[in-house]
């Protein structure tokens, strides 16, 4: 069964500055990676979705990069803002599990002015 | 800005009442996913559609849950009756696709739920 866990759990860091999000997942076989973001009380919003055979992204300020064999994916935020404030989820899709994704817990991030 | 609508965003009922979710997906996405939401559990997977055929249920509880997609346009969500441990936020994604998605899965703001 396809486990994902994502670290930390909450961070807290100054306006500027550039952090990494993490996340690790049991079973290799995956087809893609997601990173969400989840606002108070909203939905889920898609910000980065790598495939398998990619092994990086960008959008704007965001890069999220992919290493399989590893079993591990880092999300890039260059020079946070406080409007960076939410949590982050990963998600990925699995060779044998069709269209279910399986979601990691998410880390709280809050961006200080 | 197309986008996922549920309704209604927030319900109250007590215990044994019937609770009907309602979502509307994005016009053209084919594949739509019931998911549910609580500080203990994270996000489950609860039930998902494809070009309205149900292909996974097994994340939910058979015997109170059920869900439908009675046209392209609607999905719902019923629990029947209801217990205070389905409080939580239900949640409805729509995506288009195959059997492994290419594109990414667009989410509604959610449907707030407390049993009391």
């Amino acid at each position: 069964k396809q486990e994902v866990t994502q670290i930390p759990a909450a961070l807290s860091v100054p306006e500027g500055e550039n952090l990494v999000l993490n996340c690790s997942f049991t079973d290799s076989a995956i087809y893609n990676l997601q990173w969400f973001r989840q606002d108070p009380g909203k939905g889920l919003t898609s910000l980065l979705l790598i495939q398998s055979s990619q092994r990086e992204q960008t959008s704007g300020r965001l890069n999220a990069s992919l290493d399989k064999s590893s079993g591990r994916s880092t999300l890039y935020i260059a020079a946070s803002q406080p409007g960076d404030s939410a949590t982050y989820l990963c998600a990925v899709g699995g060779e044998t599990s069709g269209s279910r994704l399986t979601f990691g817990e998410g880390t709280q991030l809050t961006v200080n002015p | 800005d197309a986008r996922v609508t549920q309704t209604p965003r927030h319900k109250v009922t007590e215990m044994g009442q019937e609770v009907t979710m309602r979502c509307q997906p994005i016009l053209g996405h084919n594949t739509v996913f019931w998911y549910r939401q609580t500080m203990m559990q994270g996000l489950e997977l609860l039930a998902y559609f494809r070009n309205r055929a149900p292909l996974d249920d097994s994340g939910m509880p058979k015997d109170r849950f059920s869900a439908e997609m009675p046209d392209a346009t609607l999905a719902t969500l019923k629990i029947q009756p209801s217990e205070p441990r389905d409080s939580a936020v239900y949640f409805c994604a729509s995506g288009s696709g195959g059997g492994r998605f290419r594109s990414p899965l667009h989410f509604g703001n959610g449907t707030r739920l407390t049993v009391t």
